[in-house]
């Protein structure tokens, strides 16, 4: 119950193209739900994050897109670039016994010219 | 700030050796998580720690594993005795809410046991 599946596992886009990257929960206590970018050697880095009171929330080229009732989020890359190539996790936490950041297995990137 | 500093960077030892890897939180965060991080595992909580205190160390994989927290700027995890399996990077990440909201990772330790 307190997995995050991710998918895909990796993905190739061409520059300027939409990458999109699905996640999906089964515990309703998670209540936030943030994406991570990580570049080779080193650490991941908060991209943006969402709580499921709104159903989408965007920040520059990023966008989650969140479906409460499907308990499913998805983080959206408009216009990719190659500077884009990263893998990114997508996360849940929540409160009382879950509040422990749980990662999704990530999805590695590429952005190609 | 410097950001969440980690050492050392890399680390290679013999299997059966103590291996000891060291955090420094972001000043003024109260929570401080150790993660590792495998290709077949992925990103694994092992244990955090609010205001010094452990508070959950489910992750932990075995008792060769143990964490400290002397004071609000330190932090050490150590392994004793060393195994191959435990090659992995291993991150730490601080914040100021429990969930992890905002959590800053640190570069990470890559450890090697051979």
């Amino acid at each position: 119950q307190q997995q995050v599946k991710q998918s895909p596992q990796s993905l190739i886009v061409q520059k300027g193209g939409i990458s999109i990257i699905n996640c999906a929960y089964e515990n309703t206590a998670f209540d936030y739900f943030p994406w991570y970018q990580q570049f080779p050697g080193k650490g991941p880095a908060l991209l943006i994050a969402i709580r499921p009171d709104v159903s989408e929330k965007k920040e520059g080229r990023f966008t989650i897109s969140f479906n409460k009732s499907a308990k499913q989020f998805s983080l959206h890359i408009m216009d990719s670039q190659p500077g884009d190539s990263a893998t990114y996790f997508c996360a849940a936490s929540g409160a009382g016994g879950y509040n422990k950041l749980i990662f999704g297995a990530g999805t590695r990137l590429a952005v190609h010219p | 700030d410097a950001g969440v500093i980690q050492s050392p960077r890399h680390e290679v030892t013999e299997m059966g050796q103590e291996v000891t890897l060291r955090c420094k939180p972001i000043s003024g965060h109260d929570y401080l998580f150790w993660y590792r991080q495998t290709m077949m595992r992925g990103l694994e909580l092992l244990i955090y720690f609010n205001n010094n205190v452990p508070i959950d160390d489910s992750g932990m994989p075995e008792d060769r594993f143990s964490a400290k927290m002397p004071n609000a700027s330190f932090s050490t995890l150590k392994i004793q005795p060393s195994e191959p399996r435990d090659s992995a990077v291993y991150f730490c990440a601080s914040s100021q809410t429990v969930s992890g909201k905002k959590a800053f990772f640190g570069q990470g330790t890559r450890l090697t046991v051979v």
